[in-house]
């Protein structure tokens, strides 16, 4: 079965502070992305970054990077200079590869972080 | 541009009764898909649409149908409502079949089931 694991519940961060959420996945792809959403209490999930598995180059969108390391199937997240508004749970996702729905996601159960004024 | 609208956005429902959520992009997506949330189980899929007029299971479909209308509509039934359908609801689209998708999701549905 294919999976993602996000091994930290909960995570917690000072303003203006750097903090870095884990995920690690299985997939049999040799060609697959890889994405952190983001979950604010309003509930809506919002696309933060995404990753493409043939490119050996991380990802980066603004305060938030991803450090991307195929062999071990790592794929965690930065957050630089975190905001209050940064609070919230964070996915991990991977593309499933299994029959015909190529296209449909794995999630990880999540990461809340808190942050800390 | 509303991205992907849902409604309602929250039901309660008596066990046994019948509902359908409804979904719809205006992004001119092929794929449309149906996830639930439930606490500490992260998201899990439902039913998705490649492409109007084909549905398939996902992982979790005991209990639900689905319709894809037309491109920009996918509805989510369920037919006789059970307690462990309680959960949050989400419709997400995304522009090609395949492993090059992002998925754009909606606000999502709260499902009560009593």
């Amino acid at each position: 079965a294919q999976t993602v694991t996000q091994s930290q519940p909960e995570m917690s961060v000072q303003e203006a502070e750097t903090v870095t959420l884990s995920c690690t996945y299985d997939t049999s792809e040799s060609d697959y992305y890889l994405f952190w959403y983001k979950q604010p209490p309003s509930r809506q999930m919002i696309l933060v970054i995404r990753q493409e598995a043939y490119k050996q180059q991380n990802a980066t969108e603004n305060r938030f990077s991803v450090n991307f390391q195929k062999a071990a199937k790592s794929f965690s997240l930065k957050i630089s200079d975190s905001q209050l508004g940064d609070a919230a749970m964070y996915f991990c996702a991977s593309v499933r590869d299994y029959g015909g729905s190529q296209g449909n996601l794995i999630f990880g159960k999540g990461t809340k972080l808190s942050v800390k004024p | 541009n509303a991205g992907v609208t849902q409604t309602p956005k929250f039901q309660v429902l008596k066990t046994g009764q019948s509902m359908t959520l409804q979904c719809a992009q205006d992004m001119n997506h092929n794929s449309m898909y149906w996830y639930r949330q439930d606490p500490g189980m992260g998201l899990r899929l439902i039913y998705y649409s490649a492409s109007e007029g084909t549905t398939d299971k996902g992982e979790v479909p005991n209990g639900y149908n689905v319709s894809r209308l037309n491109k920009r509509e996918f509805s989510l039934r369920l037919e006789s409502a059970a307690p462990s359908q309680t959960s949050v609801y989400f419709c997400a689209s995304s522009g090609i079949q395949g492993l090059t998708d992002t998925q754009y999701f909606g606000p999502g549905t709260r499902l009560t089931v009593l």
